[in-house]
This record gives C-alpha cells, structure tokens and sequence, in this order.
C-alpha cells in the first residue's frame, strides 16, 4: 500500500520556471525524504526532512514539512532540462528504515 | 553512480520459471532492501536485511524469497513466476539498519519481463 499520495501527477513547465510538487501522506513518520527518477533508472535521493523539521533547502531544493497536515512540499527553482525526470516522496516509520513511497509526479521541462 | 550493483540488468524468462536477483551493497552499507516497481503497483517495499538478517518485511508474495550474505552482497529469488511479476526489481543499501532517518542507495535496478 502507499503511504503518500502526491499532486500533480504530472507537470509540464518551461525552463527557468519553478516546479511545485505536494505529498501527503496517511500516518506518523519519523522523516520524509525526496528521491528522483529519471526514465526507467534508479532512484537518486534529493532531500531528507526530519519529522521536527518545517523547512530545509538544498541547492535549488526547497522542501517542506507540515506533520499538522501530513504534507509535504518539493519546489525545485531555476528549473533546466536537466530536471525532467520522475519525483518520489517516501517515509519512514516510528520503527525501522523501511520506506513507503507515494505514487510520484511526473515533471517535463521544455527548453 | 550510486555504488549500489545489481546483475543482471534485463532478464525475460517464462510463466512458471525461477530467477535469481543478484545486488552488491556500496562499500561499507550493512543493510539491503528490496522493491518492485510496477505500473499498476508503484514502487512497493518488499523486504530489507541487516548484516546477514531479515530485519523488516513488506509486500513480498510468498513465492519470493530473499537472503543477505556474509559479504553483505545479497540475492532475491522468484519462483513459480507469473505474467503479473514483471516489474523494475530494485536494491537499495544504506548505512545502518533501523533508526529510521538513513539515505537509501538504488542500484538501476533489473528489468523483469515474465512472457
């Protein structure tokens, strides 16, 4: 079952624009961390965001966490070509470091 | 490159067949996950071992089976294979084994086409 549900599904944007991307999630996590997809490859871990955390950045990496909510924000800024790939956001329990993805969005950027 | 090997990348077998998934950790990581990744699925957990021991459980079908050996590299078995198996098949290792909090490293994963 996946634990986080993630909106849009699916993003198209121009280069230079920022990208937005939601995941929410169903129960309490100990962290939440970002990974990315390129086509049919394997996951590269982005960001992780620990349960106490509100707001981390890295480079243009901006996530955030709201546990009131059970969501979580990744906004990558400046977005380049480059950047078209799949996002994952995945959590991780009270107990043990299995992690529980959601179903992804899907981000195109057109040069 | 994450590190994290995994043999082979494409393997296309029959209906009811057994296939052996092989991953070597990166240098150093004691645990090993397993997922499957599938269109109508998404990206499921299916089992993780720590040092040599199963330490969590997930999704994982009975016909599956996995183990971790004293060199940490580690293999996941199908058997009795069927056309709803095929998937992206992915290994990932990280540092420690189960506060919580770890990166997980994927491998590029092997390509399961059941025919």
């Amino acid at each position: 079952s996946q634990q986080g549900e993630e909106d849009p599904q699916a993003l198209s944007i121009q280069e230079g624009e920022n990208a937005t991307m939601n995941c929410s999630y169903k129960t309490s996590i100990n962290n939440l961390q970002w990974y990315r997809q390129n086509s049919g490859r394997g996951l590269v871990h982005l960001i992780l965001i620990r349960s106490n955390e509100r707001e981390k950045h890295s480079g243009r990496l901006r996530v955030t966490l709201d546990t009131s909510k059970k969501s979580s924000s990744l906004l990558i800024t400046a977005s380049r070509a480059a950047d078209t790939a799949s996002y994952f956001c995945a959590t991780d329990e009270a107990a043990g470091n299995k992690l529980t993805f959601g179903g992804g969005t899907r981000v195109l950027v057109k040069p | 490159d994450s590190g994290v090997t995994q043999t082979p990348k494409h393997l296309i077998t029959a209906t009811g067949q057994r296939v052996t998934l092989r991953c070597s950790p990166r240098s150093g990581d004691l645990s090993v996950y397993w997922y499957q990744q599938s269109l109508d699925q998404g990206l499921q957990f299916l089992i993780q071992y720590y040092n040599g021991e199963e330490r969590a459980k997930g999704n994982i079908l009975e016909r599956f089976s996995a183990q971790q050996f004293p060199d940490l590299h580690s293999e996941l078995n199908l058997s009795s294979l069927e056309l709803g198996d095929s998937a992206l098949y992915f290994c990932a290792s990280s540092p420690s084994g189960g506060q919580g909090g770890d990166i997980q490293y994927f491998g590029a994963g092997t390509r399961l086409s059941v025919l």
